[in-house]
């Protein structure tokens, strides 16, 4: 069964705007929440990550915030740009394993 | 520094043939992961080798998949026979150590006709 939910499906912007994708997760085992941005042809490389200790988490125009109760956590991409456009996943993972439980990923265009 | 490479980057093959992908991770890497994308479905893990040794196989799909990494630096996959339902995207990804960032190659595309 999938392990993280990734909403939604595809996502238009326009530049300058904010883009928010969402992702729940059920395994509270889950302590490792990693965002990653794939292009066309690329393997998906990583972009920010978070563990459950913190809120909130921003690196630029990237922020991921984290709601452990709620057991969700979101991507925001601020003043949204033309090259943010690309596949974007969230995943998780446990403290005792490294495998990545991956959502089934988002398709962000931000138009010019 | 030389990221993940992965070869090839787009095999087609007939069912029931034999397909070996190969994946070269990040020098000094000791931790290797091997994932697949089937399209529409979300990147999944198939296994994890520390060194030579595989420490968690419990996402390989069946025994036609196999997965090699001797002498601790390269990695094979082998699938065979392939059936149809093994098209997708596999990536191969490799990370320093615990719970550091997985870094991914681009992927082999296999098509299986």
């Amino acid at each position: 069964q999938q392990q993280v939910k990734q909403s939604p499906q595809s996502l238009i912007v326009q530049k300058g705007g904010i883009s928010i994708i969402n992702c729940a997760y059920e395994n509270t085992a889950f302590d490792y929440f990693p965002w990653y941005q794939q292009f066309p042809g690329k393997g998906p490389a990583l972009l920010i990550a978070i563990r459950p200790d913190v809120s909130e988490k921003k690196e630029g125009r990237f922020t991921i915030s984290f709601n452990k109760s709620a057991k969700q956590f979101s991507l925001h991409i601020m003043d949204s740009q033309p090259g943010d456009s690309a596949t974007y996943f969230c995943a998780a993972s446990k403290p005792s394993g490294y495998a990545l439980n991956f959502g089934k990923g988002t398709s962000l265009l931000v138009t010019p | 520094e030389a990221g993940v490479t992965q070869f090839p980057s787009h095999s087609v093959i007939e069912k029931g043939q034999t397909v070996t992908l190969r994946c070269d991770p990040i020098s000094g890497h000791d931790n290797l992961y091997w994932y697949r994308r089937v399209m529409g479905k979300e990147i999944k893990f198939l296994l994890h080798f520390v060194k030579e040794s595989k420490q968690d196989e419990s996402g390989m799909p069946n025994n036609r998949f196999l997965a090699e990494r001797t002498g601790g630096t390269y990695s094979t996959l082998k699938v065979q026979p392939a059936e149809l339902e093994d098209s997708g995207v596999y990536f191969c990804a490799s990370s320093q150590g615990p719970g550091a960032a997985q870094y991914f190659g681009p992927g082999t595309r296999l098509t299986v006709t």
